[in-house]
């Protein structure tokens, strides 16, 4: 079945460091791969995605990069600032089954 | 500015009544997805709609929870008796399917508390 890892479980860095979030996942079939970012008490906002046939893409402070082969996708923060702090999710798209299955989440805190 | 309508938004009630949460998908998406969240935990997915026809409810407890898709417009998750154990944030989402993927869009949260 699908199943997708992210790790870490919680980042603190400081105020202008980089911020990078790691997501593997076990369906080859899948083929579309969000960021999602929560802050509290709010719904999760897409703030990035990679489709399989790209290995990167750049918005701006945020990358996404992709490794089809070994199954996994990283997220990029660069120059962070402190409304940079929430929690990330990454999420796994099936091609076969049409389900979006998310990771257990990454939170992160930027100190001023 | 389209976006994902729930209701109720917050909703507190006694162990062993009947719960109903409503979502209006954006107009024109075709797909329609129910997520459980607990404590800002991870976004556990119950359910899933395609052309209102159910796709997958393997993560949902079959005796106490139900979804439709009675129109387009309209999805719903009923729980029934509810538990303590079911306080959560249930979202709603819907996105417009893509074989290669599509971004879906997720409304405010329906905030369960069960006393």
């Amino acid at each position: 079945g699908e199943n997708v890892e992210q790790h870490p479980s919680t980042l603190s860095v400081q105020e202008g460091d980089s911020a990078v979030i790691k997501c593997t996942y076990s369906d080859s079939a899948s083929n579309y791969f969000p960021w999602y970012k929560q802050e509290l008490g709010k719904r999760p906002q897409l703030i990035i995605d990679i489709r399989s046939n790209v290995g990167e893409k750049k918005d701006q402070r945020i990358a996404v990069t992709l490794n089809k082969t070994a199954k996994h996708f990283s997220l990029h923060i660069t120059e962070t600032q402190p409304e940079d702090s929430a929690v990330y999710f990454c999420a796994v798209y099936s091609g076969n089954t049409g389900k979006l299955i998310f990771g257990q989440g990454t939170t992160l805190q930027v100190k001023p | 500015d389209a976006r994902v309508t729930q209701t109720p938004r917050h909703k507190v009630t006694e162990m062993g009544q009947e719960v109903t949460m409503r979502c209006q998908p954006i107009l024109g998406h075709n797909t329609v997805f129910w997520y459980r969240q607990t404590m800002m935990q991870g976004l556990e997915l119950l359910a899933y709609f395609r052309n209102r026809a159910p796709l997958d409810d393997s993560g949902m407890p079959k005796d106490r929870f139900s979804a439709e898709m009675p129109d387009a417009t309209l999805a719903t998750l009923k729980i029934q008796p509810s538990e303590p154990r079911d306080s959560a944030v249930y979202f709603c989402a819907s996105g417009l399917q893509a074989s290669s993927g599509n971004t879906i869009y997720f409304g405010e949260g329906s905030w369960l508390t069960v006393v």
